[in-house]
């Protein structure tokens, strides 16, 4: 499978604990993004990475979020301190860039229930 | 970003053809049109994406009528797979990259 793969699939958490999510975008796309969806709602954008450097960053991203994409491959979206209104999906999606309309495609998304 | 509005939700049955219009009458000049699917508990998956006129790939055709202002995607034929929520997406990526904004949606439900 050559699309965008995200690990875990699930996550449980208690309040207060932090947890780790794992991006790995298709191999050629340059460009990286974190969402995060809550149920009945549309992806909202968190962040967005051009190889290692990420560019934007959503007033969401409050600082318990982290995110990094060391060498331009995977990424690593981190909530520390989770709070149960962290609960949601998390998606990633990876475009590349140089193509006129950066159609983004979406991993299966981490879902987080914070307990 | 142009803001974009869809129905709620549609049902349909299985084996007929089904219309959903979004409507985005602010858009500018260097938007393009893309059209997401997803079903539930997985990622949007790309559609069909256009600028204007008539676009069609193997899974849908997309129509843009001349003034831009809004846009068609149709499903032939529908099938019980076809169930999900549809997202009309309005974006300028001239200046690189896309932030893109998602509404709620159209939530199609196929009958059989």
């Amino acid at each position: 499978d050559t699309g965008v793969s995200q690990d875990p699939r699930h996550k449980i958490t208690k309040r207060g604990q932090n947890v780790t999510f794992r991006c790995d975008p298709i191999s050629e796309h340059n460009r990286l993004y974190w969402y995060r969806q809550t149920l009945g709602q549309g992806p909202e954008f968190l962040t967005y990475f051009q190889n290692e450097a990420q560019l934007e960053k959503s007033r969401l991203l409050s600082d318990r979020f982290s995110a990094e994409r060391p060498k331009g491959s995977f990424s690593t979206l981190e909530i520390q301190r989770t709070e149960q209104g962290d609960s949601a999906m998390y998606l990633c999606a990876s475009s590349l860039r140089g193509q006129r309309t950066d159609t983004q495609y979406f991993g299966p998304g981490t879902r987080l229930t914070v307990l | 970003l142009a803001k974009t509005t869809q129905p709620i939700s549609m049902d349909s049955y299985e084996g007929q053809e089904v219309n959903i219009t979004c409507s985005h009458n602010n858009i500018a000049t260097n938007d393009y049109i893309t059209w997401y699917q997803q079903f539930p508990s997985q990622g949007p998956r790309f559609i069909i994406q256009g600028y204007k006129t008539k676009v069609t790939n193997e899974v849908a055709s997309l129509f843009i009528p001349a003034d831009r202002k809004s846009s068609t995607l149709s499903l032939p034929r529908v099938s019980l797979s076809d169930t999900a929520v549809y997202y009309c997406l309005v974006g300028d990526y001239s200046g690189g990259y896309q932030k893109v904004t998602f509404g709620t949606g159209t939530k199609l439900q196929v009958i059989p």
